[in-house]
């Protein structure tokens, strides 16, 4: 079966680094997303990984190692904004169609 | 705003009921889809439409049929559900080419209780 696995819950202050692990046993792996989701509201698209390495966008970066089944997202230069439940998902290869599998997100907690 | 709409934002439906969610893509997009997010619990993928035509159906209770006229509109049709359907259920929209999955966009969700 499919199994992605992320912590429930980061606590950390404003302006620090907080980084985000996401690991992932799955079939057919072809990408893996990371988005946010403030409470109440539609997750949003923050970066996507089909590599090994790093992808920098501003103060995000996601990191992506395809042999070890491993990825995290890094949050730099913390916002009380960032306060958010972020998601990991991967997306997998059918015979017709890509889908995505959702982690259960872990809530980031940014703290004056 | 993401692009996608989705109405009502709020419902709450007795067992018997019969009710229907809608979602809207004014992204130009081909592919459309619902997922049920529960409390504490992963985003679940119920069905998946790709230019127009049903491509994935999670193994979900037939209470929940989907329907989509065209590319931009999907609906959700609901009947006789449970308590345990309670939950926020999200419609999402994406881009896709043959052989290219992009990222989703995804609707503010409709909050369900079924009581």
């Amino acid at each position: 079966g499919q199994n992605i696995d992320q912590p429930t819950e980061m606590t950390a202050t404003e302006g620090a680094i907080v980084q985000i692990n996401c690991t992932y046993q799955t079939s057919g792996f072809n990408g893996l997303f990371w988005y946010q989701q403030h409470a109440g509201e539609a997750p949003t698209f923050l970066s996507y990984n089909v590599l090994d390495g790093l992808e920098e966008k501003g103060r995000f970066s996601s990191f992506l190692s395809r042999s070890k089944g491993y990825s995290y997202l890094l949050l730099k230069e913390l916002q009380m904004k960032d306060s958010a439940s972020y998601l990991c998902a991967v997306r997998l290869l059918t015979d017709s169609w890509g889908k995505l599998q959702f982690g259960a997100g872990t809530q980031v907690v940014v703290t004056p | 705003e993401t692009g996608v709409t989705q109405t009502p934002r709020h419902l709450v439906m007795g067992m018997t009921n019969k009710k229907s969610l809608k979602c809207e893509q004014h992204l130009g997009h081909n592919a459309m889809y619902w997922y049920k997010q529960s409390a504490k619990k992963p985003l679940e993928l119920m069905f998946v439409y790709n230019f127009k035509e049903q491509t994935e159906n999670n193994s979900v209770p037939s209470r929940f049929s989907p329907e989509c006229p065209n590319s931009s509109h999907l609906f959700l049709h609901l009947h006789t559900l449970q308590p345990e359907d309670s939950a926020l259920y999200l419609c999402a929209s994406s881009q896709d080419s043959e052989g290219v999955n992009y990222e989703q966009y995804f609707g503010p969700g409709t909050r369900l209780t079924v009581t």
